[in-house]
């Protein structure tokens, strides 16, 4: 296992387009998170996910936002009519109970 | 509500030199954990350690250790004869033990930089 994979590293959009991320957690880990992390801040939680049960959203996630983690495997963040405010790092992390946290290298998301 | 307060911003020694990142936190809960997570310019969140609320011993490993004291809720970290490697942004965070999504609350984070 390679860790937790997130895809693209990098992307660009227009004002008003829809982007879609993609997370490909550790194999085991049933816990899934999304986290948004913005310039000289750390990471804010967005919205969690047990197997494919979302559980948990964050007043952070407009209605704009939408995941999904259809199979408890891979998931999904999608962002519609993107904003110039939505220019982050977006970070995804897996979990087991009882272990910590594994990250992911993020999708650096510029809005022009 | 969980807060996670690192007041340090940015922080530059000599190489060699030891340095401590400081890092303060307040929860109404009593079980919950403590992390410390490097973001090297690379951006992802690299795992240092976690701590559980009910284990206050002091724990190093080679260069790195950390000081928890409850009484203070305060959860330091000190790396000895800093490396230029060691440069990057330092996050301390919180989560709760018990229910919940045991989300991770994060400070603002501290730049250290290392100069050779």
């Amino acid at each position: 296992d390679t860790g937790v994979s997130q895809d693209p590293r990098h992307k660009i959009t227009k004002r008003g387009q829809n982007v879609t991320f993609r997370c490909d957690p550790i194999s085991e880990h049933n816990r899934l998170y999304w986290y948004r992390q913005t310039l000289g801040q750390g990471p804010e939680f967005l919205t969690y996910f047990q197997n494919e049960a979302q559980l948990e959203k964050s007043r952070l996630l407009s209605d704009r936002f939408s995941a999904e983690r259809p199979k408890g495997s891979f998931s999904t963040l999608e962002i519609q009519r993107t904003e110039q405010g939505d220019s982050a790092m977006y970070l995804c992390a897996s979990s087991s109970p009882g272990e910590g946290y594994t990250f992911g290298s993020g999708t650096r998301l510029t809005v022009v | 509500a969980q807060k996670v307060t690192q007041a340090q911003t940015e922080i530059s020694v000599v190489e060699k030199e030891d340095v401590t990142l400081d890092c303060v936190y307040e929860t109404r809960d009593t079980t919950y954990y403590l992390f410390w997570y490097k973001q090297p310019p690379s951006g992802e969140l690299v795992f240092l350690i976690r701590r559980n609320s009910f284990d206050e011993q002091n724990e190093i490993s080679g260069r790195y250790s950390w000081n928890f004291q409850k009484s203070t809720s305060s959860f330091n970290f000190t790396i000895t004869a800093s490396q230029v490697v060691d440069s990057a942004v330092y996050f301390c965070a919180l989560s709760e033990a018990i229910g919940g999504a045991n989300n991770l609350f994060f400070g603002t984070g501290t730049r250290l930089t290392v100069i050779p």
